[in-house]
């Protein structure tokens, strides 16, 4: 199956500060990217679709000034969250959508101390 | 999209064949039946999916009732590594652009020696 990275696998940081998460599709060309949130002993929840060149649509009770998403390119988007608090500790995971599948990365375990 | 339910939760022995049932009832004539699953503190990984026909790949197998209203995912044999949240969705659309996956809860399926 294709591959998608996620880039850090693991970050820890400061309340009030941003951090940046990258996805990428390794071997395919994505044009929509989905970002999920999973709390611990929970299921994945839509955050926001992106799709290359145009702005994200964010599900319901999703902050889009909070969580910045940057689709640029066919293979890369990047989730910001910025101003971090603690509540939004949590596991970010993204997927690319090729053909009639959507390929998932790893995950990025964001830790807001 | 259809709602499914699935089991919180199965157990199997190591080298028998995990069936993991999902019901359906509702789902709509241009509705895909996919199965992914998450090993913890992982991405989900796609695993099959179908239409109206039996499915078979190199990780399992998916059978779906004639009236559609269910199915049941197969592993054929069942390794310790097959320990993992399984999700049954039902989404519409050809292209994986049309339509994210709305997980649910799924079924914790545990391989025991």
């Amino acid at each position: 199956g294709a591959v998608v990275s996620q880039h850090p696998s693991r970050v820890i940081c400061k309340s009030g500060t941003s951090v940046k998460i990258e996805c990428r599709s390794l071997d395919f060309q994505a044009t929509t990217m989905f970002w999920y949130r999973q709390f611990p002993k929970k299921s994945l929840m839509l955050m926001a679709t992106s799709n290359e060149g145009s702005k994200a649509t964010y599900e319901q009770g999703v902050e889009k000034d909070k969580f910045l998403i940057n689709h640029a390119s066919l293979t890369l988007s990047t989730l910001t969250v910025t101003s971090a608090h603690p509540e939004d500790s949590s596991f970010y995971i993204c997927s690319g959508a090729w053909g009639r599948e959507q390929y998932f990365g790893p995950g990025t375990r964001l830790t807001v101390t | 999209d259809a709602k499914t339910t699935q089991p919180p939760s199965m157990d199997c022995a190591e080298g028998r064949a995990a069936n993991l049932p999902c019901n359906h009832s509702t789902i709509s004539g241009n509705e895909y039946v996919y199965w992914y699953r998450q090993i913890h503190s992982q991405g989900p990984q796609y695993i099959i999916h179908g239409l109206k026909n039996n499915e078979t790949n190199e990780m399992a197998s998916l059978i779906i009732t004639e009236d559609r209203k269910s199915s049941t995912l197969i592993l054929p044999h069942a390794t310790l590594r097959d320990t993992a949240v399984y999700y049954c969705i039902v989404r519409v659309g050809m292209g994986g652009s049309q339509g994210n996956l709305i997980f649910g809860k799924g079924t914790k399926l545990s391989v025991k020696p």
